[in-house]
């Protein structure tokens, strides 16, 4: 069936560095692009990456530029994002989700369709 | 970037009631809007694309509708399993945008 599962989350201090996986299964990875987005405890969504199929259009939000690198690999089926300079404010739970991408839809504009069950970030001395 | 904004923050209803969500753009986004439900401890479910295109496997009472900038979420016929957050998405332009989420809670 179709699953996304993350990994890689974990407690690490102010500063340091992470790296998240998401393997997927069950459907052409290459077909569809990626997100990874996240909730800080009791708090609501926050889209943070976007990749397209090949790699080559990636976007982050502004709170994440220049310290999280998103990245896929179509061969592993994987995606990941690495997470550097971890601050207080990136203690989330983080979700990678995949998007139809052109190869199945007629639209420039690409919506989630399927949710993995998120890993956890803390950070924290 | 573009600010979605939902109301009610917060919704009570009863087992059976027809209740509208409403998400609101800053500005147009044409029809690239989702939905989707989140329990306590789950990971959110896509419920509608497009503004008005029910996922696989969504019951048909939750239908959505809009375009612009004004679009609604309504869940008819409410179910005891439908008390959950709610939240709306565009997909526009980059950075996607979730509105804040309302609470569908028991009255």
């Amino acid at each position: 069936q179709v699953q996304l599962v993350e990994s890689g989350g974990g407690l690490v201090e102010p500063g340091g560095s992470l790296r998240l996986s998401c393997a997927a299964s069950g459907f052409t990875f290459s077909d569809y692009y990626f997100s990874w987005i996240r909730q800080a405890p009791g708090k609501g969504l926050e889209w943070v990456s976007y990749i397209n199929s090949g790699g080559s259009t990636i976007y982050y939000a502004d709170s994440v530029k220049g310290r999280f690198t998103i990245s896929r690999d179509n061969a592993e089926k994987s995606l990941y994002l690495q997470i550097n300079s971890l601050r207080a404010e990136d203690t989330a739970v983080y979700y990678c989700a995949r998007a139809p991408g052109s190869a199945l839809r007629n639209y420039y504009y690409y919506y989630m369709d399927v949710w993995g069950k998120g890993t956890t970030v803390t950070v924290s001395s | 970037d573009i600010q979605m904004t939902q109301s009610p923050s917060t919704l009570s209803a009863s087992v059976g009631d027809r209740v509208t969500i409403t998400c609101r753009a800053s500005q147009g986004i044409s029809s690239w809007l989702a939905w989707y439900q989140q329990k306590p401890g789950e990971a959110p479910r896509p419920l509608i694309y497009d503004a008005s295109n029910l996922q696989g496997g969504v019951p048909s009472r939750f239908s959505g509708s809009g375009t612009g900038t004004e679009f609604t979420l309504t869940i008819s016929n409410l179910q005891p399993q439908d008390f959950a957050i709610y939240y709306c998405q565009q997909y526009d332009s980059f950075p996607w945008t979730f509105g804040q989420g309302t609470k569908v809670e028991i009255k």
